[in-house]
């Protein structure tokens, strides 16, 4: 199976200034990994995914940060906004188990200052 | 709008009963999940359905089933109903399988009084 925790359940930030939201996950075969954002009463958004084969993608404003060797993934946010203000979610995935098993840690609530 | 449907949007009824929550995927996905969100357990996987046939089992109750039909829209049925049932079912979609991004619906808020 697969646990994954999140390091810190409420991050708080000044608008203009980057984020960083940790994530661990315990199951070496893992290698699929997700963020996603979810504002109150939305169903969860994708924000951007990395393989285990990559080690850094980058999106718009985002870059998702994977260190397989010690188990742990990054959501960076640059310039955060008060639109990014939500909880975001780390989910990781493998073919242990069979079929497509999104385990989530328990999230992050991000809040943006202004 | 992710492209993932679910109705109905809000439901509430009485312990012991059984209620039905649709989804509609997205156009050309055929793996539909259904996950359980509540507040002291997070986002629970429950069940996978691919292309009409169950793919993967998750911490699903046995009071719970889900199908998929031949139009690759699914439901889930809760029945037996508990209070601690009460919480948001959402419905996802992706192409296929494990490495294809999964979308999800803007969720059902199922409350159980």
């Amino acid at each position: 199976g697969e646990s994954v925790g999140l390091h810190l359940p409420t991050l708080s930030v000044q608008e203009g200034d980057n984020s960083i939201i940790n994530c661990a996950y315990s199951n070496s075969a893992s290698d699929y990994f997700i963020w996603y954002k979810q504002e109150s009463g939305k169903g969860p958004q994708f924000i951007i995914d990395i393989r285990s084969n990559m080690d850094k993608r980058q999106g718009q404003r985002v870059t998702v940060l994977l260190n397989k060797t010690v188990k742990h993934l990054s959501l960076q946010i640059a310039a955060t906004q008060p639109g990014d203000s939500a909880v975001y979610f780390c989910a990781v995935s493998g073919l242990f188990g069979g079929g497509n098993k999104l385990t989530f840690g328990t999230g992050t609530q991000l809040k943006v200052e202004l | 709008d992710s492209g993932v449907t679910q109705t109905p949007k809000h439901l509430i009824t009485a312990t012991g009963q059984r209620v039905t929550l649709r989804c509609s995927p997205r156009s050309g996905d055929l793996s539909v999940y259904w996950y359980q969100q509540s507040l002291d357990q997070g986002l629970q996987f429950l069940i996978q359905y691919y292309n009409g046939e169950e793919r993967a089992k998750g911490n699903i109750l046995e009071r719970f089933s889900a199908q998929q039909f031949p139009d690759l829209h699914s439901e889930l049925n809760l029945s037996s109903l508990e209070l601690g049932d009460s919480a948001l079912y959402f419905c996802a979609s992706s192409l296929q399988g494990y490495t294809d991004t999964q979308y999800f619906g803007p969720g059902t808020r199922l409350t159980v009084l």
